[in-house]
């Protein structure tokens, strides 16, 4: 298995820009997670999806934050319009209801710098 | 004064040591939990997990222990390497959450040749 996929792996893009990050989780997981990671705060949970329906999105930081899961194999989390404060490494991370206990595996993450 | 940003526990040994990294988890009803282990520009990479009725699991030079009564979780690695060297976090799932993890902020592990 190929393991998460993300895309694109570096993104620099300008204040008030749109961005779009992409994943591509395990086949059969049904559960995708998009995480940010700071020096600041760390690790933040955004959004999961469980059989692409948004389960719990109280860590999206406001609305310039949308999430999508149009199907099983494919998510994508949009910033628009981006500030500088939304530079981070963004993760996406899936997991198996049937696998045990609800092991997630993350992707390799999107540098995202917005200048 | 300001904050500059997570101050993340950190542990240096030298290699060939054992090393024993410790968590402390909040919630009494989480009855899941594994550990990460983070490479410098990498994505956190699961090392092992354990149930709540377990008390210890071993898996290739590491050993995971659960103490419930103290809400407490370590990561022992034997034989420590300088590829062992990353960042590493405790995860908890809750009993009634499938699926969400709770991260710790995660200790810093410095191997020296």
């Amino acid at each position: 298995d190929a393991g998460v996929i993300q895309s694109p792996r570096h993104e620099v893009t300008e204040m008030g820009q749109e961005v779009t990050l992409r994943c591509k989780p395990i086949s059969g997981h049904d559960y995708l997670f998009w995480y940010r990671q700071t020096m600041m705060r760390g690790l933040e949970l955004l959004i999961y999806f469980n059989n692409n329906v948004p389960i719990d999105d109280s860590g999206m930081p406001e609305d310039r934050f949308s999430a999508k899961m149009p199907n099983a194999s494919f998510s994508t989390l949009k910033i628009q319009p981006s500030e500088p404060r939304d530079s981070a490494v963004y993760f996406c991370a899936s997991s198996s209801s049937s696998g045990a206990g609800g092991t997630q595996y993350f992707g390799p993450g999107t540098r995202l710098l917005v200048l | 004064g300001e904050s500059v940003g997570l101050h993340l526990p950190t542990l240096s040994v030298q290699e060939g040591d054992n090393s024993i990294i410790n968590c402390a988890y909040s919630n009494s009803a989480s009855d899941y939990f594994i550990w990460y282990k983070q490479e410098s520009g990498k994505g956190p990479q699961f090392i092992i997990d354990i149930r709540s009725n377990m008390d210890k699991r071993q898996g290739q030079r590491v050993t995971v222990l659960l103490n419930k009564t103290v809400k407490h979780l370590s990561l022992q690695i034997a034989a420590t390497q300088p590829g062992d060297s990353a960042v590493y976090f405790c995860a908890e799932k809750g009993g009634t959450s499938y699926g969400k993890l709770t991260f710790g902020q995660g200790t810093i592990l410095t191997v020296h040749p």
